[in-house]
């Protein structure tokens, strides 16, 4: 099992990032994807969640309205799409595979850092 | 939401000691919670879920206990590559919440 992940970077305020996470090792439809991420101040914040099928996805109430996860089966990746970004974004972002409300594989983790 | 609250925030402990880790939840969540290890710069590891059961490939050394509220890790017989922070997280509905670390460091 692994889950490779992309993207992210430096974005200013009020603009867009994305990640990605390509998985690898199973059968990626047959699991909900989710993406957690981690700052110094804050530890770990759980951020979204999406549906093995893509159907449902659920968010934390600070990025709700902003940030979008999705995912493409056929290509076996998960994306967060970040808009409206603010300062607060700024942390690594992991993408994690959930068994049973558990997160039991992760991956390498990407930089986002919003500044100006 | 539930609050997970976990102490000490850091733990200074010796080759070969027992260490405990506590996880607090602010309201009753049955055994549903899981334990992780991270190491600096390495995304975190699932060392326990559903509060007692070991995950595959995790040391014996490593064991939870606990129900409802209270919760605890317990290394017994700390070895070097456990050094280390360690979280507790707890899912309800959706939403999925972690404790704020314990950093197990060299006394």
């Amino acid at each position: 099992v692994q889950l490779v992940q992309s993207g992210g970077g430096v974005g200013q305020p009020e603009r867009s990032l994305r990640v990605s996470c390509v998985a690898s090792g199973f059968t990626s439809r047959y699991y909900a994807m989710h993406w957690v991420r981690q700052t110094p101040g804050k530890g770990l914040e759980w951020v979204a969640v999406i549906s093995d099928d893509g159907k449902t996805a659920s968010y934390t109430d600070s990025v709700k309205g902003r940030f979008t996860i999705s995912r493409d089966n056929s290509r076996n990746t998960v994306f967060l799409q970040m808009d409206s970004l603010r300062p607060e974004d700024t942390a690594v972002y992991y993408c994690a595979r959930e068994v049973d409300y558990y997160f039991d594989h992760w991956g390498q983790g990407s930089l986002v850092i919003v500044s100006s | 939401d539930i609050q997970m609250t976990q102490s000490p925030s850091t733990l200074s402990a010796s080759i070969g000691d027992r260490v405990t880790i506590s996880c607090r939840a602010s309201q009753a969540i049955g055994s549903w919670l899981a334990w992780y290890q991270q190491k600096p710069g390495t995304a975190p590891k699932l060392l326990i879920y559903f509060a007692s059961t070991l995950e595959t490939g995790v040391p014996s050394r490593f064991s939870g206990s606990g129900s409802g509220t209270e919760f605890t890790l317990t290394i017994t017989g700390l070895q070097s590559v456990d050094f280390a922070t360690y979280f507790c997280q707890h899912h309800n509905r959706s939403s999925w919440t972690f404790g704020q670390g314990t950093k197990v460091d060299i006394k």
